[in-house]
């Protein structure tokens, strides 16, 4: 694909539904990042995998947030019992290797998430 | 919590007019990164300056970066009213690989 890509675009959720949303990468991308962001806000940073490796999740605000990428492309963020806390735009991100501050990040358009 | 601020939160200009905005940031970086996000869509990667560069430039895009103030600036200049968007710093002062935004300029250019 082009770009980034992520489904679905919008999510609406009742408290204490799981949802969970999908990234595609670009492909060949070996760096791939969550990242949520709240209205008006700057992204945070949730969770970052090199390949498969889930190498910091020190981001994920609590143990209902789960994410996983078990083939080193798609990646899946699960998000349980969902809380409106959680309403946010969830945004994915990919690079081409490892350091992604050392390059740029492409973004998804990202899956707004309304939990009602 | 967020590393960088960006100043102003909000901006309103005039199209043809040059829009300013600043970023700072609290710790050493080896990178700093400036992007643009549209009303509900992704972020857009604009520019990429090493801590070793003072200046940067790219199309109607100049982008400085002073270590000692721990400060880095973005100039569009001749504003057009497809500029209107929000506009981030990122620094990757925490670690190699992420990247820390800052809470956005709203830029408005207005036709």
């Amino acid at each position: 694909g082009a770009g980034v890509s992520q489904s679905p675009r919008y999510k609406v959720a009742k408290r204490g539904q799981d949802v969970a949303l999908r990234c595609d990468p670009i492909s060949g991308h070996v760096s791939l990042f969550w990242y949520q962001q709240a209205l008006g806000q700057g992204p945070e940073f949730l969770t970052y995998f090199q390949n498969e490796a889930q190498l910091d999740k020190s981001g994920l605000p609590s143990d209902r947030f789960f994410a996983e990428r078990p083939e080193g492309s798609v990646s899946t963020l699960k998000i349980q019992r969902t809380q409106q806390e959680d309403s946010a735009v969830y945004l994915c991100a990919s690079s081409l290797d490892g350091t992604g501050g050392n390059e740029k990040l492409f973004f998804g358009s990202g899956t707004q998430l309304s939990v009602l | 919590s967020q590393q960088g601020e960006e100043d102003p939160q909000a901006l309103s200009i005039q199209e043809g007019e040059n829009a300013t905005m600043n970023c700072s940031y609290k710790t050493s970086i080896n990178n700093l990164q400036w992007y643009r996000q549209n009303s509900g869509r992704g972020l857009v990667h604009l520019i990429l300056i090493r801590s070793n560069e003072r200046e940067k430039h790219s199309g109607r895009l100049r982008v400085t970066l002073d270590t000692s103030k721990k400060s880095s600036s973005l100039l569009i200049t001749a504003s057009r009213a497809a500029d209107t968007a929000s506009y981030f710093c990122a620094t990757d002062a925490t670690s190699s690989y992420k990247l820390i935004f800052g809470s956005g300029t709203r830029l408005l250019v207005r036709p």
